[in-house]
């Protein structure tokens, strides 16, 4: 069975651009959360997602967007990207909110 | 400040020996506790998990203790290979409601001695 997929694996943008990153949940899992980590620290809530709906907001600003489509892929989306942005970026699906998540390998984002 | 943390960030260990990694948490909400494993370049791999309501539980040569008294837990790992080097981060989740998402800790760096 395939595991959490996400794609890019590395992402290369310039200050200023926006950049969308994607994740494929476990099969049956409806749950997809975003995480991002900074290099040398652990990973930091951005979002979670249940039947298409947000459910939960970590403190990230509002340039940080997400949305969960009907088959339960998500879509991360960062605008006005800053060099603080570069992270790696991690998806992770669970099956419902608060239990069992899986993560993805994640993306690499550099922004320059 | 972090919720969730109290770590050696490097931890070295014979191959062979046993090791024990802690972990302190603060949010007495708090009931479901993760365990994960990450190498370089990968991203966390599910170790173990436990519930409030246990104190111990163990997996394949893993085994989390749980103290809510005084809000740690402990990842030991027994009979420690070359695959375990790798950070391992404690997380901690409101289970059912976890609408935060997982809290992590900055990790421990396990480095196997050959």
């Amino acid at each position: 069975d395939a595991g959490v997929t996400q794609s890019p694996t590395h992402l290369i943008k310039t200050r200023g651009q926006h950049v969308t990153l994607r994740c494929s949940p476990i099969s049956g899992h409806k749950s997809v959360s975003w995480y991002q980590q900074v290099l040398g620290q652990g990973p930091q809530f951005i979002f979670q997602y249940y039947e298409k709906e947000e459910r939960g907001r970590g403190n990230f600003p509002d340039r940080f967007s997400a949305r969960q489509f009907p088959n339960y892929s998500s879509e991360l989306n960062v605008n006005a990207l800053l060099l603080g942005d570069s992270a790696l970026y991690l998806c992770a699906s669970s099956l419902a909110v608060g239990v069992g998540y899986t993560f993805g390998s994640g993306t690499r984002l550099t922004v320059v | 400040g972090e919720s969730v943390g109290l770590h050696l960030p490097t931890l070295s260990v014979q191959e062979g020996d046993n090791s024990i990694i802690n972990c302190a948490y603060s949010n007495s909400a708090s009931d479901y506790f993760i365990w994960y494993k990450q190498e370089s370049g990968k991203g966390p791999q599910f170790i173990i998990d436990i519930r409030s309501n246990m104190d111990k539980r163990q997996g394949q040569r893993v085994t989390v203790l749980l103290n809510k008294t005084v809000k740690h837990l402990s990842l030991q790992i027994a009979a420690t290979q070359p695959g375990d080097s790798a950070v391992y981060f404690c997380a901690e989740n409101i289970s059912g409601g976890g609408a935060d998402g997982l809290t992590f800790g900055k990790g421990t760096h396990l480095i196997i001695q050959p």
